[in-house]
């Protein structure tokens, strides 16, 4: 059964500085893996797809890496703003491409000015 | 510009009255998913369309079910409320499965 975990699970950081939120899931055999924002209360924001084949994928100020054979994304935001603040989220499509996601539980991100 | 909209944002109803949540699209979407998000937890699939072809998760309680009349709209019926239903309710789509998801912001459910 596949299990996503986000570490840490709260982070603040000082407004600039860059930063590198980790994913990690136990099956290696996924279709793809895909990066999300929410805000309180809010939906999630689509910020990065990464297909199964690629090891990376880059969106302005946001960098997502993908090493499926040790189980791991990371999602590198660069000089970080207060606006930055949100929950990522990190989740994956197994194998059979159901489209189903299978969630981390998200790290929380707070960017003070 | 909204192209996954849900209605409505907030929802109250009473323990054990039906409640039907809204989901409509603007992307011509094959796909259509409906997700659970309990305070301070991950999403959780419910069930999915995939055109007309209905997917219920093994775990999804029979209490839910689901409708999609077109591939524009897709609802979520809720038949007897109890407090533990009490979530955000979120719907998603994709072109394809395993295609990008977008989602909607989400229907707040409070079961009193």
């Amino acid at each position: 059964k596949q299990e996503v975990t986000q570490i840490p699970a709260a982070l603040s950081v000082p407004e600039g500085e860059n930063l590198v939120l980790n994913c990690s899931f136990t099956d290696s055999a996924i279709y793809n893996l895909q990066w999300f924002r929410q805000d309180p209360g809010k939906g999630l924001t689509s910020l990065l797809l990464i297909q199964s084949s690629q090891r990376e994928q880059t969106s302005g100020r946001l960098n997502a890496s993908l090493d499926k054979s040790s189980g791991r994304s990371t999602l590198y935001i660069a000089a970080s703003q207060p606006g930055d603040s949100a929950t990522y989220l990190c989740a994956v499509v197994g194998p059979s491409n159901t489209g189903k996601l299978i969630f981390g539980q998200g790290t929380t991100l707070q960017v003070k000015p | 510009d909204a192209m996954v909209i849900q209605n409505p944002r907030y929802q109250v109803t009473q323990f054990g009255k039906p409640v039907t949540l809204s989901c409509s699209q603007t992307l011509n979407h094959n796909v259509m998913y409906w997700y659970q998000q309990k305070s301070s937890q991950a999403p959780k699939l419910l069930f999915h369309y995939y055109d007309k072809d209905f997917n219920n998760e093994a775990d999804t309680p029979d209490n839910f079910q689901s409708r999609r009349p077109n591939t524009s709209f897709c609802f979520l019926d809720i038949r007897s409320p109890g407090l533990g239903d009490a979530a955000m309710y979120l719907c998603a789509t994709s072109r394809d499965p395993g295609s990008e998801q977008y989602f909607g912001p989400g229907t707040r459910l409070t079961v009193t």
